[in-house]
Formats: C-alpha cells, structure tokens, sequence
C-alpha cells in the first residue's frame, strides 16, 4: 500500500508562534491535499495542490496559512501566526487510482 | 456537490453482520459512492467503492440500489478491532476535487 509521512507527529506551540508541518506525499504524485480535523468534529478539506500550484482552497485556508513544495518530495502547510483555534490534528492526503491516502497526521495543540 | 446523510452512531456486539446505510438523494450521474473508515488519531483510510448494484472486497460489501440514492455498507462479522468512525461520500474519483467529510456513523463494537 502506497505510504503517506508527515512529520512531526505532534507538535506544541504558543499562541502568535509559526508552525511548519511536513509531508511527503506518495512519490511522484503532483497532486496532494491538506485536511484538518478539530477534536470531535469532522475531516475539514482546507487546500489542494497541483503541480506547484494551489487549484483549490475551502473558506478556512485564509492568509494566514501557505502551502509550499521546497523540494521535490516534500510538502509543507505553514501557519504564519497560530491561534488557539487551529489545535486540530493536520492530514496530509494524495490520490492513487480512486481513493485518497492519507498520513497519520501531525496533532498541533496551540497553547 | 451530493449531501449525503447517516446514523451518527451505532452499536454491535462481536461476530454480528453490522450494515450502515447512507442517504445521497441527489447523487450526480458521474457521481462514485465511496467509504472511508477513521480511527482514533489516524487518517481516514479507503474502505470500498461502488458505482451501482453490489461490490465485494475482503473488507466490506457495498449494496447500491437501481436509484442509487442510497447504499449501504455492510461489515461481516465485527471485530473490536472494527470500532471506528464510518464515512459516506459521494462524487467523482480522481477527479482532483477534495473529498467532502460529514460527520460519518461512529461504530462501537463491543464483546
């Protein structure tokens, strides 16, 4: 089964702080996608990635949040200045054939 | 894109056949149905896919009436190991388009 990492896998930080969470998608996959899950709620789409370019964002992928491809493998969601809000576990996911594999998630808690 | 509606919860014991149906009234002629299953602290993970009529794996079944408004996922033989959130989604696989979570049926399996 094709293999999605994220890393850290839980990450702690102060309020007003920038966050980096890392991916590194199934290999050679131009597409990938970010979700986000608040504790209790549901899987939350915020931003899909195509070929170096963002080609879709949902309503809570505001300014404060970029997505990059520093290299060729890895992919990157920042935070510019977390608040308590964001404290979610963060899901990175790529297509394969008809399903979306997912990461394990990176947890974030803001304090 | 198709809303799709099911039991926010459902209970059963070990060994039984567990069946969780979902509503998608206004499922879209291109339109796949798909299962994802998530459990705790994890990423959602692909259970099974179907179209129309009746789809098998070594998982699950997927059972899709004529109208395709609705479909159930039927789990034989729950384990404990079984107990998670159960997702329903409607759309176009591969499509580039980012999945659509509800709130999924949380399934408790217990001895």
């Amino acid at each position: 089964e094709p293999e999605v990492t994220q890393t850290p896998s839980h990450q702690v930080t102060q309020m007003g702080q920038e966050v980096i969470l890392r991916c590194v998608p199934i290999s050679n996959h131009l597409y990938f996608y970010w979700y986000r899950q608040i504790l209790g709620q549901k899987v939350e789409f915020l931003v899909s990635f195509y070929n170096n370019e963002i080609s879709e964002k949902s309503e809570i992928f505001d300014d404060q949040f970029s997505v990059e491809r520093p290299d060729g493998s890895n992919f990157t969601l920042k935070i510019r200045s977390t608040k308590l809000e964001d404290s979610a576990m963060y899901f990175c996911a790529t297509p394969e054939n008809n399903e979306q594999f997912f990461g394990p998630g990176t947890r974030l808690t803001v304090l | 894109l198709a809303k799709t509606t099911q039991p926010i919860s459902m209970d059963s014991y070990e060994g039984q056949e567990v069946n969780i149906t979902c509503s998608h009234n206004n499922i879209a002629t291109n339109d796949y149905i798909t299962w994802y299953q998530q459990f705790p602290s994890q990423g959602p993970r692909f259970i099974i896919q179907g179209y129309k009529t009746k789809v098998t794996n070594e998982v699950a079944s997927l059972f899709i009436p004529a109208d395709r408004k609705s479909s159930t996922l039927s789990l034989p033989r729950v384990s404990l190991s079984d107990t998670a959130v159960y997702y329903c989604l409607v759309g176009v696989p591969n499509s580039g388009y980012a999945l659509n979570f509800g709130k999924g049926t949380s399934l408790l399996v217990t001895p």
